[in-house]
Formats: structure tokens, sequence, C-alpha cells
């Protein structure tokens, strides 16, 4: 079965540090790839989606993601957080361009202090 | 534009009482999708279904039922609650053309069975 993993529970960053946040999907296949966001007590929202193409993805606030097929990465980044970067970030994977079911990774906990 | 909406936002059950969460999309998407949150597991695929009239098990159905009697609202029913249960559940959609099938998700609904 298709697994996800992040590597890191929770991270706690200053204001202007860099983030990468690790994920590593176990499908061998094609995969389409996202990162949400979750904000404390609201609902999850799309960061960033990887279909095909170019493997550096941008998506919005200022992060981007890097698809590197040959560690089955896709690893988050921002060059500098702010304090309302604040939220979980979920890594997910879908197996095909004509799968539907998403797997989710466990999350990782940002705290950015001011 | 709604979106994805859930109703009830809060609720609390007494063990072996049943309920019925609501979900509705407003984005003509073929797919809808039932997931459980925990803190520490990530999202939790329950059920989910590819169209009106079908209904489909996914990692954690035990305990659930679904119905999709219309394509725009998918039901989650729980027939005799257990504390196992509480959560906060997640409906999401998604449509069916493949440069645009990422999910979209609700607020959510915060469940608790004492």
């Amino acid at each position: 079965a298709q697994s996800v993993s992040q590597h890191n529970h929770h991270v706690i960053l200053s204001e202007a540090a860099s983030l990468e946040l690790g994920c590593n999907y176990s499908y061998g296949g094609t995969v389409n790839l996202f990162w949400y966001v979750q904000y404390p007590g609201q609902h999850l929202q799309l960061l960033l989606k990887y279909f095909s193409g170019d493997p550096l993805v941008k998506g919005i606030k200022g992060f981007e993601a890097e698809f590197i097929k040959s560690k089955f990465s896709f690893n988050l980044r921002k060059p500098s957080v702010q304090w309302s970067d604040t939220a979980e970030y979920f890594c997910a994977a879908r197996a095909g361009a004509g799968s539907y079911q998403l797997t989710f990774g466990k999350g990782t906990k940002l705290s950015v202090i001011p | 534009n709604a979106g994805v909406t859930q109703t009830p936002k809060f609720r609390v059950l007494k063990t072996g009482q049943s309920m019925t969460l609501l979900c509705a999309q407003d984005m003509n998407h073929e797919y809808m999708y039932w997931y459980r949150q925990d803190p520490g597991m990530g999202l939790r695929l329950i059920h989910y279904s590819v169209g009106e009239g079908t209904t489909a098990k996914g990692e954690v159905p035990d305990g659930y039922n679904v119905s999709r009697l219309k394509k725009q609202n998918f039901l989650l029913g729980l027939e005799s609650a257990a504390p196992s249960q509480t959560s906060v559940y997640f409906c999401a959609s998604s449509g069916y053309s493949l440069g645009n099938n990422e999910q979209f998700f609700g607020p959510g609904t915060r469940l608790t069975v004492l």
C-alpha cells in the first residue's frame, strides 16, 4: 500500500528563518503530490501541487516544493517564515493520474516564534 | 459559491447514540470523501464516492455508513457511536478532469462521544 512519511512531527523556528519540511512517498509509478496547510481551527487548504513537468513547484504565500523522483521526495521550502505561517502542514500523494484517493502523511506542526 | 460545507460544526453524543453528518458541495464535483483527523495520525479516509449512487470503503470504514443520493451531497452516518469515534471529520470533493483533481475540504465537524 502507498504511504507518505513526514520526517518531523513539530518544528519550531524564529521569524525570518528558512524552512524545509521533509516528505517521502512509497509509490513507484506516476504520482501526484500535494502540500496542504491547516491553520489553527481551520480546514485544509492547498499550498501547492505537482502533477508533471517542472519539478520545482511554486505555491501560495511564498512556498515552494521540489519533486525528486530518485529520492521519492517532495520537500516543502520557504526562505523566510513569518509568525502567520504557524500551522500544521500535510503532505499527500495520489498514485497515478486516473486515481482519486489521497494518502496523507501524519503532518508536521510548525510553530514560528516572533 | 460556498465550496464544501458541513453540518453540524460541533456535536456531542453519548455512547450508543446515532447521528448523521451532512456534506454539501456546489462545484459539481463527481468525487466526494469523508476523512477523520486524529492527533498525530494525519487524515484517514473513511469512505468515498465516485458519483451519485456509488460509495466505497476507505482505510477506516468500520462503524460508519455513507450515502450519496444526490451528486452534491454526501452523508456520513454513525449508527452506534463509540468513544473511539471522537474525532474531527472532514469532507472533501474533487472533480474528474486530470488537470483539476485536487481535493477541496470543508470546515470540519468536531464530534465528541462520551
